[in-house]
């Protein structure tokens, strides 16, 4: 089975902190995604990579920046962590091409104070 | 990405039949349709897709109407585990995927 792992659960930040939310997937998949997903507001694409070292901005990529430097992890970059980035935070992965799904994680709560 | 329009909330008797519908009449060729579902505090979860030709998995059956116009997920014998909000998706498969997804539909499976 595919596996997308994040790297915390839960987890709280002080204003103006850097943050790191780390993925991992298992499956050599090519697209890597992060999504935050807020009441009432749904999953927002933040960012998404479809290689190493690429990256595409997705619907609401201000105040974020990745890093996919090996092709199984993608990292989410919090440079000056702000109260409103207080959200779940949804990784998932995908092959490219046809008749593929995208696999998630099991989303990390991020609490900034 | 076609914009898909899905009804808020749904309800349905647990044992019956769950029919959710999606509409995306502004879907292209190359687009097929997605669902997901995400039960409360879990990412979401894959259901199934399709092009245009009716798709069947253990999980659930999808029925497209034939100017794609519309499609319907049908869970047949609902139990109170497929209580979640159901997302309908349309997306192209070329080079890089990318999902955006709407409000989804959140469905309740009563006792």
């Amino acid at each position: 089975d595919v596996k997308v792992t994040q790297s915390s659960r839960y987890l709280v930040k002080r204003t103006g902190e850097k943050v790191f939310l780390e993925c991992v997937q298992d499956m050599d998949h090519e697209n890597m995604f992060w999504y935050r997903q807020d009441p009432g507001l749904g999953l927002r694409l933040i960012y998404f990579s479809y290689d190493v070292k690429m990256k595409e901005k997705g619907d609401i990529p201000e105040g974020y920046s990745v890093s996919r430097e090996k092709k199984e992890r993608f990292s989410l970059i919090l440079e000056s962590a702000s109260t409103n980035q207080t959200s779940m935070y949804l990784c998932a992965s995908s092959l490219i091409g046809a008749n593929t799904e995208a696999f998630f994680g099991q989303g990390t709560r991020l609490t900034v104070v | 990405d076609a914009k898909t329009t899905q009804p808020p909330s749904m309800d349905c008797a647990e044992g019956r039949a769950a029919n959710l519908p999606c509409n995306h009449s502004t879907i292209s060729g190359n687009e097929y349709v997605y669902w997901y579902r995400q039960i409360h505090s879990q990412g979401p979860q894959y259901i199934i897709h399709g092009l245009k030709n009716n798709e069947t998995n253990e999980m659930a059956s999808l029925i497209i109407t034939e100017d794609r116009k519309s499609s319907t997920l049908i869970l047949p014998h609902a139990t109170l585990r497929d209580t979640a909000v159901y997302y309908c998706i349309a997306a192209a498969r070329v080079g890089a995927q990318k999902l955006v997804f709407g409000q989804g539909t959140r469905l309740t499976i009563n006792p």
